[in-house]
């Protein structure tokens, strides 16, 4: 089974320049959501769907966009790259709601702007 | 609002040792989840345990425990015998249904385990 696919693994960007997280699972799940990974911050909610056309902010939304429209893929752009957002992103999925937290996680990519 | 607070950053302890991580939480709600991940040096995400609110029951799973007290917020987990394998980053984390099951962790301990 591949579980949960992200790509790219690695991305360098310029300051300014927009681009898109890829994501995908192949396990039916109703919940997903991307995570930032920094030293010492833990991981950080960016973004979460409950289901397909249903997204909501986390706790670091800002200069992030997402969105559902199938129940396999949710992508997550970012609109201008900043320096700010050099970080290792995961993504994240789970059977249902009521079930969220048994976190089926991608690799991660690892994003640095420059 | 809801809050993990991992006080440890980093541990390191000798091979066969017993080492404990702390994880104290805060939420309002009275149905909440609580998890243990961990992330070994290759960098994936492993899902160890999860508790609800209703269940203070400790757990013991092989060398892994699993101490949950709601009177002080606590859910510490418990590795007994520890082995170089141990060495990850562990992270705590939180859920509850009135958040709309948003999963919030904390900043994570680093277990650092020497031959």
């Amino acid at each position: 089974n591949a579980g949960v696919t992200q790509t790219p693994k690695f991305q360098v960007l310029k300051t300014g320049q927009s681009m898109t997280l890829q994501c995908a699972q192949d396990m039916n799940h109703e919940y997903m959501s991307w995570y930032r990974q920094d030293p010492g911050m833990g991981l950080r909610l960016i973004h979460y769907s409950v289901g397909a056309g249903i997204t909501d902010q986390g706790e670091v939304p800002n200069g992030y966009n997402v969105s559902r429209s199938t129940t396999e893929d949710f992508p997550l752009r970012l609109l201008s790259a900043a320096p700010s957002q050099t970080s290792v992103y995961f993504c994240a999925s789970s059977y249902s709601v009521r079930r969220t937290g048994e976190l089926f996680f991608g690799e991660g990519s690892r994003l640095t702007v420059l | 609002a809801q809050k993990v607070t991992q006080a440890q950053t980093e541990i390191s302890v000798v091979e066969k040792e017993d080492v404990t991580l702390d994880c104290v939480y805060e939420t309002r709600d009275t149905t909440y989840y609580l998890f243990w991940y961990k992330q070994p040096p290759s960098g994936e995400l492993v899902f160890l345990i999860r508790r609800n609110s209703f269940d203070e029951q400790n757990e013991i799973s092989g060398r892994y425990s699993w101490n949950f007290q709601k009177s002080t917020s606590s859910f510490n987990f418990t590795i007994t015998a520890s082995q170089v394998v141990d060495s990850a980053v562990y992270f705590c984390a939180l859920s509850s249904r009135n958040q709309g099951g948003k999963l919030i962790f904390g900043q994570g301990t680093e277990l650092s385990v020497k031959p």
